[in-house]
């Protein structure tokens, strides 16, 4: 899993709730993306970093919002979560932008 | 915008047989090509890639795949299937020339593998 720790692991939350993920990875890679996969669709992109406090957005933005404040952690933010955030949610990371995306493990992620 | 369709959600091949995999793209230029594979409950691994060169890749675990411009395709192949290559397979491709970042997946082939 190329130093990519992800957590946590499993959460099931009630909607209106906030959540955060967190990415932690021991490569020093600067770039860090966060991604949720859902049956039919497969693996869609929610937000990117290319550097601390450096990112952007992705297709699937809308509900989210990330933070990057040290290299090593990325941090996915549900504001108020709802019952379509429910999915598994991927951290993947590059040194660089011509490197292959190493991913996680996934958080899986239950808005009841 | 880029996009990739793998038209087989489900496949189903018996152990020791060949694998061919079909994957789509829609790019306007050279894409970065990507093959990556998920067991249950595990993140994504990536299989092989495709930048630029010979059309023809090899990867991890006895998989290759075939770049072809004319017909848009990265289709996966093995020639001979082992029981633990059932998995999910994903075929990917990178946003814009020279980038493997920000990848747009297909929506995945899920293969199962008889005895």
């Amino acid at each position: 899993d190329a130093g990519i720790t992800q957590s946590p692991r499993h959460k099931v939350t009630e909607t209106g709730t906030p959540v955060t993920l967190r990415c932690h990875q021991t490569e020093n890679h600067r770039y860090m993306y966060w991604y949720r996969q859902d049956p039919g669709h497969g693996l869609r992109l929610i937000h990117y970093s290319y550097g601390v406090k450096d990112t952007d957005k992705g297709e699937v933005s809308d509900g989210y919002s990330v933070s990057r404040s040290k290299t090593e952690d990325f941090l996915l933010t549900l504001e108020s979560a709802t019952s379509s955030q429910t999915s598994v949610y991927f951290c993947a990371i590059n040194p660089d932008r011509d490197s292959p995306l190493h991913f996680g493990n996934g958080t899986r992620l239950t808005v009841t | 915008a880029q996009s990739v369709t793998q038209p087989d959600i489900h496949i189903t091949v018996s152990e020791g047989a060949s694998l061919e995999l079909r994957c789509n793209y829609s790019y306007g230029a050279t894409p970065y090509l990507f093959w990556y594979v998920q067991s249950p409950g595990q993140g994504l691994q990536l299989l092989l890639k495709y930048f630029s060169g010979d059309t023809l890749v090899q990867g991890i675990k006895g998989f290759e795949a075939e770049f072809k411009r004319s017909q848009s395709s990265f289709n996966l192949r093995k020639p001979s299937v082992h029981w633990s290559d059932a998995a999910e397979y994903f075929c990917a491709v990178g946003a814009g020339t020279g980038t493997a970042s920000k990848l747009t997946f297909g929506t995945g082939t899920r293969l199962q593998v008889t005895l």
